[in-house]
């Protein structure tokens, strides 16, 4: 079945330093969506990626989407203690579900 | 806050019984989807409801079911429960099963089978 792989599992910065979490496919992607889980919460969605090589950003957020469409990547820039938690990555597979990667768990050190 | 509530939030379950999990889904969206996310992991599917039909299964066995009224509202039905079973159980609603639609979750409802 499809799966979907994230580096790293944990990532632990200090207030200030940047953060990013890779999102990797062995086929292509036909979109990816990112979410932001909370400790204790839910996932939150955050964005959407459709178009090869396309790049959105959102504040200190900077998401990709590859050119070959078989990963992505979340960059935050500055990290602050509020984006504390795990970000999950997930390909929309066609009329059905959401197939998730484990998540990076990020930790910020004030 | 996504307007996609759950209940009950916690609940702790004898291994051998049966739970009901209920969802309620934002206003206006047919497609509700439930998640178990074990922890430490990612949600993992279990089924999608479709304007009251089920039109997409994960890799779970049919002690999961479930049921789609036509509010939209949902229930997902776990018998036979085992300890493997703890986790927390999400559900979220779509308007739609298009690809560019994104999935709004509730708070889950925490698991735990002894």
């Amino acid at each position: 079945g499809q799966q979907v792989m994230q580096i790293p599992q944990y990532q632990h910065v200090q207030e200030g330093e940047d953060f990013t979490t890779y999102c990797n496919s062995s086929t292509t992607l036909s979109n990816i969506q990112w979410y932001k889980q909370r400790p204790g919460g839910h996932p939150v969605f955050l964005i959407q990626l459709v178009k090869s090589g396309e790049v959105k950003k959102q504040k200190r957020l900077t998401f990709q989407f590859g050119e070959a469409k078989k990963n992505s990547s979340l960059h935050i820039t500055a990290t602050q203690t509020t984006d504390v938690g795990t970000y999950f990555c997930a390909e929309r597979v066609y009329g059905q579900n959401f197939v998730f990667g484990p998540g990076t768990r990020l930790s910020v050190l004030p | 806050e996504t307007g996609v509530t759950q209940s009950p939030t916690h609940l702790i379950k004898t291994r051998g019984q049966q739970v009901t999990l209920r969802c309620s889904s934002q206003s206006g969206h047919n497609t509700v989807s439930w998640y178990q996310q074990a922890l430490g992991q990612g949600p993992q599917f279990i089924f999608q409801y479709y304007r009251e039909e089920e039109n997409g299964r994960g890799n779970f066995p049919p002690r999961f079911s479930g049921l789609q009224f036509p509010n939209y509202s949902s229930e997902l039905n776990v018998n036979a429960l085992e300890l493997d079973d703890s986790a927390l159980y999400l559900c979220a609603s779509s308007p739609g099963t298009a690809m560019n639609t994104e999935a709004f979750f509730g708070q889950g409802t925490r698991l735990t089978v002894v």
